[in-house]
This record gives C-alpha cells, structure tokens and sequence, in this order.
C-alpha cells in the first residue's frame, strides 16, 4: 500500500549541478503535480500532468522540466540547480475531482 | 486568479480548549476546498473536502469545517484539542476544470500547551 513514492528523501546539490526527482504512484491516478514548499509561503504548484504524455506549468515553473513517460512516474529535473531551488519538493497524485495524495517530500539543499 | 488566506501564522491553545483556525479564500465559481495536515518532516493527510451539500463537513480526528459562502471561509473547528494535534494545517482550493489543481494557503503551525 505504497500510494506516493518520492526518490530521493534528502539531497545536497552544488551551484550548477543538475538531478532528476523521482515520483511514482501506485493508485493508477491520472493527475500528478509537483509542488515546492517554502516557509510562510505554503505549498506552490511547479508543473503538473492530466495524463501520461502530457505536462504543463504550475505558478512557479521556471528552472525546471518535468517528464511524464508513464502513468506511474512523474519526473521532476533541475537542469542547473541554483541555491533559490532550495526547499522541500513535494509530488502529488489524484484521479478524477478526488482529493490529491502526497508523498512524504524530498528535502533539496543547493550550496 | 484564486488564492487562500490564512491569516493566523502561528496559534497556540491549551490541551482540552478548542480550536478555530480561519481560511478565506477567493474564487469566481463553487469552490472545492480542502483541510491538510502536515506533521514535521511528513507529507500531507488530507483532514476533510468541501465539494457540495452540506456547509458542515466532518473530517478525521475529529475536526470539522464550516462553509460560509457569504463570507468566502471554510474554518476549521475541534472541540477539544489533544497534544497530537500540533502540526501544521493547511486550507486549499482547487481549480476542477482542468487538472484539479490545489491552490494553498500560506498555512498555520498549531502549538499545544499541556
């Protein structure tokens, strides 16, 4: 009974290095989004997914990519990480109006 | 465009007394809203939904909400708080036309005296 899986929980970056988050879900949900958490300002939307093949940008998208090649995954990449992209990432899932599912988050330090 | 106002950062009650914690929100249509909450380090359990009927809506451990369209709120209320319940808790509207897309408030840290 997995639900929301995020790889990995804790990551230290340098300055212009680039990584790949990981989400998967077991619910065979066909929404999945990716939100960033900072203090005081609640949980912001980075991209989103209505479907396997498809993306689209959330409120704060820039400097990411995101990749939806199957239904379970959701893949969120930093090209050229940057010490603003500090914070702690959250992956999502739901199906239909249904109420999102979230994983446990990723903690993400960008020296 | 949507948002969601908590206007309390940080609240601390007593073991035993109640609890209100306030969520406005702004939306052009009927809202969907949502209760979250986050303990430290976790993710997020949905607490309760708003998505029709009846304004009062009951959720897990024993937290309620109000609807109030005329003053655009969805409060959260327990009767009697327990030391368990310090979190973070978080109110949410979501755009259901396309993507079910949650929009959060900046959210408030409950604290509890013993």
């Amino acid at each position: 009974n997995a639900g929301v899986t995020q790889t990995p929980k804790f990551r230290v970056l340098k300055t212009g290095q680039s990584m790949t988050l990981l989400c998967a879900q077991d619910m065979n949900h066909e929404y999945m989004y990716w939100y960033r958490q900072d203090p005081g300002m609640g949980l912001r939307l980075i991209h989103y997914s209505v479907g396997e093949g498809t993306t689209a940008k959330g409120e704060v998208p820039d400097g990411y990519n995101v990749s939806r090649l199957k239904k379970q995954n959701f893949l969120l990449g930093l090209e050229s990480a940057a010490p603003s992209q500090t914070s702690v990432y959250f992956c999502a899932s739901s199906s239909g109006n249904q109420p999102q599912h979230f994983g446990d988050g990723t903690r993400l330090s960008i020296l | 465009a949507q948002s969601v106002t908590q206007p309390d950062i940080h609240i601390t009650v007593s073991e035993g007394a109640s609890l209100e914690l306030r969520c406005n929100y702004s939306y052009g249509a009927t809202p969907y809203l949502f209760w979250y909450v986050q303990s430290p380090g976790q993710g997020l359990q949905l607490l309760l939904k708003y998505f029709s009927g009846d304004t009062l809506v009951q959720g897990i451990k024993g937290f309620e909400a109000e609807f109030k369209r005329s003053q655009s709120s969805f409060n959260l209320r327990k009767p009697s708080v327990h030391w368990s319940d310090a979190a973070e808790y978080f109110c949410a509207v979501a755009r259901m036309e396309y993507g079910n897309k949650l929009v959060f408030g900046a959210g408030t840290i409950l604290r509890v005296k013993s």
